[in-house]
């Protein structure tokens, strides 16, 4: 039962335009939300967090929007630049005890066209 | 320059063999992760340590081992016991409050 879903395993987006990624929880019991970018043959790199106690984020052209009632959280990537083109991981972090674990989502290919 | 470093960057292994990935951090951190990706599925955690001489299993355990001898290092064991063990491998430290966690560049092992 993934916990952590991103239901749309690629997105096509113009250069210049807005790339908006969506990631979907059930948990209610995860209060951070992060976003990782990853190339190929690399480990992902962190973007952008959000607490659950905030609705918005914004880092540059990154703003990262949470919706708790309806379990909901975008990345928002504007203008979007060819460079962008990687996987994005959604991941929510919860404590289990004393340690805290990040659950993944499945990953969204954006493609950004010249 | 601080940072997490994985070796080997691609290993090759016969079936029942077993396997040893090495991962090294130099940040200080004290909580170390090793996730597992598949294409198409998202990143899936083995095992994590939150101080030396400690660890927790994560949700595919099964197959695998570590130790935590030191808090610079946490290695991982794929055994012959693993049913599919080829995959990409990663190992990652955390220090932030929201367990932001800092990436090695991961292994990829492929099972002969």
């Amino acid at each position: 039962d993934q916990q952590v879903k991103q239901n749309s395993p690629s997105l096509s987006v113009q250069e210049g335009r807005i790339s908006i990624l969506n990631c979907d929880y059930t948990n209610s019991m995860f209060d951070y939300f992060l976003w990782y970018k990853k190339y190929p043959a690399e480990g992902p790199t962190f973007l952008i967090s959000i607490s659950s106690i905030k609705d918005k984020n914004e880092d540059g052209r990154f703003t990262v929007f949470l919706n708790k009632s309806a379990k909901h959280l975008s990345l928002h990537i504007v203008p979007s630049q060819p460079g962008d083109s990687a996987v994005y991981f959604c991941a929510a972090s919860s404590l289990s005890g004393s340690a805290r674990q990040l659950t993944f989502g499945s990953g969204t290919q954006l493609t950004v066209l010249p | 320059d601080g940072g997490i470093t994985q070796s080997p960057k691609y290993l090759f292994r016969k079936e029942g063999q077993n396997v040893t990935l090495s991962c090294e951090q130099n940040l200080n951190h004290d909580a170390m992760y090793w996730y597992r990706q598949d294409p198409g599925q998202g990143l899936r955690l083995i095992y994590y340590s939150q101080i030396v001489n400690d660890f927790q299993k994560g949700d595919i355990a099964e197959g695998y081992s570590v130790s935590r001898e030191k808090k610079e290092s946490f290695p991982l064991t794929v055994t012959s016991a693993q049913k599919n063990p080829t995959a990409f491998y990663l190992c990652a430290s955390s220090l932030g409050t929201a367990g932001e966690l800092f990436f090695g560049e991961g292994s990829r092992l492929t099972v002969l």
